[in-house]
């Protein structure tokens, strides 16, 4: 039972690149989150998503930034025209249902260095 | 809005021991959830314990158990009989029991050695 798979685990751009981030969740989990990891800092929430659908991307930077979860496929989060400060570990988690017990089941995550 | 506060950045422990780790939080809402998550040098996030604010009986997960103190809004970690595995980052979390989202805040994390 795989749990939720993300890749690349690093990946290294430079300044103005972009970055792609893939996320595949728990196998009959259909509700995708995705959060980032400052140095010293504790994860903060950017997006959630269903299948097709953004339902939450209020912690998400409004620029360069995007994610989607199609019908078909991983989840992706895009940023584009990277900047240092973009430097983070993004993870991922998914969850079964809408169900606010904050049961999530998170990824290993996906290590951005901007150089 | 919701805050989350762990203010012990390290700690450490020898094997067997008992440790705990702090974590305050701030919210004006009375139904809500609490966590605590490990997450290992292999960086995979795991879900130790949860408690529920409206339950007023502390939560036990085997050698994990809380001290949920809802007045002073303080909700404690303590791990008995520490083990090697159990040397990890431990974040305190919590999420509005109305919050449909699941939007997990976080704390800072606790960073915990045990020594052999």
């Amino acid at each position: 039972n795989a749990g939720v798979m993300q890749n690349p685990r690093h990946l290294v751009r430079r300044r103005g690149q972009e970055a792609r981030l893939r996320c595949s969740p728990m196998k009959g989990h259909s509700h995708v989150y995705w959060y980032r990891q400052l140095p010293e800092e504790g994860l903060k929430f950017m997006v959630y998503l269903q299948k097709e659908n953004i339902i939450d991307e209020s912690g998400m930077p409004k620029e360069r930034f995007s994610a989607e979860f199609p019908k078909e496929g991983p989840s992706i989060l895009r940023i584009q025209q990277v900047v240092r400060g973009d430097s983070a570990a993004y993870f991922c988690a998914s969850s079964p249902v809408t169900v606010n017990t904050g049961e999530l089941f998170f990824g290993e995550g996906s290590r951005l260095t901007v150089l | 809005a919701q805050t989350v506060t762990q203010s012990q950045p390290e700690m450490s422990v020898q094997e067997a021991e008992t440790v705990t780790l702090s974590c305050t939080y701030d919210t004006s809402e009375n139904n809500y959830y609490l966590f605590w998550y490990k997450q290992p040098p292999s960086r995979q996030m795991i879900l130790v314990i949860r408690q529920e604010a409206y339950k007023q009986q502390n939560a036990t997960e085997n050698r994990f158990s809380v001290n949920f103190q809802k007045a002073a809004k303080s909700f404690s970690l303590k791990i008995s009989d520490s083990q090697l595995g159990d040397t990890a980052m431990y974040f305190c979390a919590f999420i509005l029991s109305v919050d449909a989202t699941n939007k997990l805040i976080f704390g800072t994390g606790t960073l915990l050695a045990v020594q052999p």
